[in-house]
């Protein structure tokens, strides 16, 4: 059975105090391993893609990297906006689905 | 602009009553999805579709239903033989090629009392 694992399940941080999420997830089948933001009340919203280890992906404050049995998602002087849930995701080479972790809730106080 | 759209945003039925929920993308996308989300859960997979006029269950299939006869357009049924109907339930698309990202609809808040 595909298993994604995030965590912490919830992280509060200090604005600038720099942190990372984590993701574990089932090797075998991996095609692609996937983050999204969600906001409350809203729909995922697409951040990166990560299909090998030792790929790494930025977009502004954020950095997500793959290791063989893990992700990371690094929050580098986070602001209040970064205020989120953060999904992880796994795509596999026999269902053309992704199966979801239950999330990292992240606020951040300014 | 191009996206996916769910609607209503807020649903309110009573126990025993089917209710239909409408998903519908402008993105020519081939693959649709229908996800459902509990608090603390993250998000489950009730049905997806790769083609026209073809879908597979998901992990909670049970007590759902689905139709895919237009590219554009996958309505999701939730039935009375669902146990735990209330949730927040998601829409979702990608193009067919391998590994592309699924694009989310802002949801439908389901409530049956």
């Amino acid at each position: 059975e595909d298993q994604v694992t995030q965590s912490p399940e919830a992280l509060r941080l200090q604005e600038g105090e720099s942190s990372s999420l984590n993701c574990s997830y089932t090797v075998s089948g991996l095609r692609g391993l996937f983050w999204y933001r969600q906001d409350p009340g809203k729909g995922p919203e697409f951040l990166f893609t990560l299909y090998s280890a030792g790929e790494e992906k930025e977009k502004e404050r954020l950095k997500a990297t793959l290791t063989k049995k893990e992700s990371f998602l690094h929050i580098t002087a986070p602001k209040p906006e970064d205020s989120a849930t953060y999904l992880c995701a796994r795509g596999d080479t026999g269902r053309r689905a992704l199966t979801f972790g239950s999330g990292t809730r992240l606020q951040v106080q300014p | 602009d191009g996206g996916i759209t769910q609607s209503p945003k807020y649903l309110f039925r009573k126990e025993g009553q089917n209710v239909t929920l409408s998903c519908e993308q402008n993105l020519n996308h081939d693959a649709m999805y229908w996800y459902r989300q509990d608090p603390g859960q993250g998000l489950r997979l009730i049905y997806y579709s790769q083609i026209v006029n073809d879908f597979q269950k998901g992990d909670i299939a049970e007590g759902y239903s689905v139709s895919r006869e237009k590219k554009e357009s996958f309505p999701l049924t939730v039935t009375s033989a669902q146990k735990n109907p209330t949730a927040f339930y998601l829409c979702a698309s990608r193009h067919a090629q391998k590994n592309s990202p699924l694009h989310f609809g802002n949801g439908t808040r389901l409530t049956v009392t």
